[in-house]
């Protein structure tokens, strides 16, 4: 069966400071992978999405960005985090673009 | 239609008794429906989904109904327990795109 991991699971970072999240999915080949954003008592934003190693397509330009170096590994980057950029971040995949998406156990990210 | 960062409307019912949560989509080419559900800290969980050939599809205590017609979508929970106090999600695929659309999702409460 397949499994979708994140980590960490939570941070604490000071503005300014870089940032490094990574999601990896286990028992599957070529997923399609996601990353989200939700604010508090929010609904979800879809950052990023990639279909493929080293296609990445972004959806809201932003402090962010992503890459996926592996096929079964994507992460979420910045080079100076901004207090907007707290939140809880979710990764998801699918086997097709349009199919049902599986989500990770998210990541909470303060910026102080 | 779905609206991204909106504060999420809300639901409270008494447990025992049946929930209905909308969702209301505006193009025509949607083809693909999913319901998610999201507890306190969690990433989104996969209820049920629909596709377009059909109206109607039941689990185990939850039932989505799905009016092309009027392009609107619900989840009812028959019985509700305070286990499904959470925040309910619907997505919505369009054929030929490249990601699903999220709603801006219903937080439900189960009063005891």
């Amino acid at each position: 069966s397949q499994t979708i991991h994140q980590w960490p699971a939570t941070l604490v970072q000071p503005v300014g400071s870089p940032l490094s999240l990574e999601c990896t999915v286990e028992g599957t080949s070529n997923p399609n992978l996601y990353w989200y954003r939700q604010a508090a008592g929010r609904g979800l934003q879809l950052l990023f999405y990639s279909v493929g190693i080293g296609q990445i397509s972004s959806e809201v330009p932003q402090n962010l960005s992503a890459s996926r170096p592996q096929d079964r590994q994507f992460i979420l980057s910045s080079k100076k985090l901004l207090l907007s950029d707290s939140g809880f971040y979710l990764c998801a995949w699918s086997a097709l673009v349009t199919d049902t998406q599986y989500f990770g156990p998210g990541t909470r990210l303060t910026v102080l | 239609g779905e609206s991204v960062g909106l504060h999420l409307p809300t639901l409270s019912v008494q447990e025992g008794d049946n929930s209905i949560i909308n969702c209301a989509y505006s193009n025509s080419a949607s083809d693909y429906f999913i319901w998610y559900k999201q507890e306190s800290g969690k990433g989104p969980q996969f209820i049920i989904d629909i596709r377009s050939n059909m109206d109607k599809r039941q689990g185990q205590r939850v039932t989505v109904l799905l009016n092309k017609t009027v392009k609107h979508l619900s989840l009812q929970i028959a019985a509700t327990q305070p286990g499904d106090s959470a925040v309910y999600f619907c997505a919505v695929a369009i054929q030929g795109a490249q990601k699903l659309v999220f709603g801006q999702g219903t937080r439900l409460t189960i009063n005891p």
